[in-house]
């Protein structure tokens, strides 16, 4: 059964740099997501992509944020300079049309540290 | 506002004994509702959803508007059934999901 796949697994980074994190979505779909949850919190909805656009954004999803599908496979979130409080496991996930009926499929994760 | 609530954060039951993990949401549309799973460092999958009105694992959940709820239920639980269970509820604008807080649950020997 196909999957949506996350690299890296645990992404370290200094308070200040820029992190590109990737995500493989189900080749079929057409929807694509990130999350988000803090240690702790509730998964959070941070932005979802449709044909090549944001479809939807949170209030998280400031200007630090940006998503991109710079090929005909990957889904990136890049964060530009991180701050402590992004530290979080990050979630993507692929729905095949968006619709209310579409399964969302998640990828396994990637933990982000911000030191 | 639009809200899904959980308010276990941990259950534990013998095994053989049953399940009911809540689920209140607040939604001014139509609710289409999910119960997605996260076993030990395993990734989010889904469960089962209202529309599809099936049982998976031994699990249901039926939704009820009138007390605006999608409880997840078990008659016998096992102990492969301890995991995170999250409630989720799909916003048509921006086509997201809206996540509880998340129920760990541990079934005992």
């Amino acid at each position: 059964e196909p999957e949506v796949t996350q690299t890296p697994s645990h992404q370290v980074t200094q308070m200040g740099q820029e992190v590109i994190l990737r995500c493989v979505p189900i080749s079929n779909h057409l929807y694509f997501y990130w999350y988000r949850q803090i240690l702790g919190q509730k998964v959070e909805f941070l932005v979802s992509f449709y044909n090549n656009e944001i479809s939807e954004k949170s209030e998280i999803f400031d200007d630090q944020f940006s998503v991109e599908r710079p090929d005909g496979s990957n889904f990136t979130l890049k964060i530009r300079s991180t701050k402590l409080e992004d530290s979080a496991m990050y979630f993507c996930a692929s729905s095949l049309r968006g619709a209310r009926t579409d399964t969302q499929y998640f990828g396994p994760g990637t933990r982000l540290t911000v030191l | 506002a639009q809200r899904v609530t959980q308010p276990e954060k941990l259950l534990s039951v013998f095994k053989g004994a049953p399940v009911e993990l809540k689920c209140n949401y607040s939604y001014s549309g139509s609710p289409e509702l999910f119960w997605y799973v996260q076993y030990s460092r395993q990734r989010l999958q889904l469960l089962l959803r209202h529309i599809s009105r099936e049982s998976i694992k031994g699990f249901t959940a039926d939704l009820n508007k009138g007390e605006t709820s999608f409880h997840l239920k078990k008659p016998f639980a096992q102990e492969e059934d301890s995991a995170m269970y999250y409630c989720a509820l799909f916003m048509e604008y921006g086509n997201k999901l809206v996540f509880g807080a998340g129920t760990i649950l541990r079934v005992k020997s």
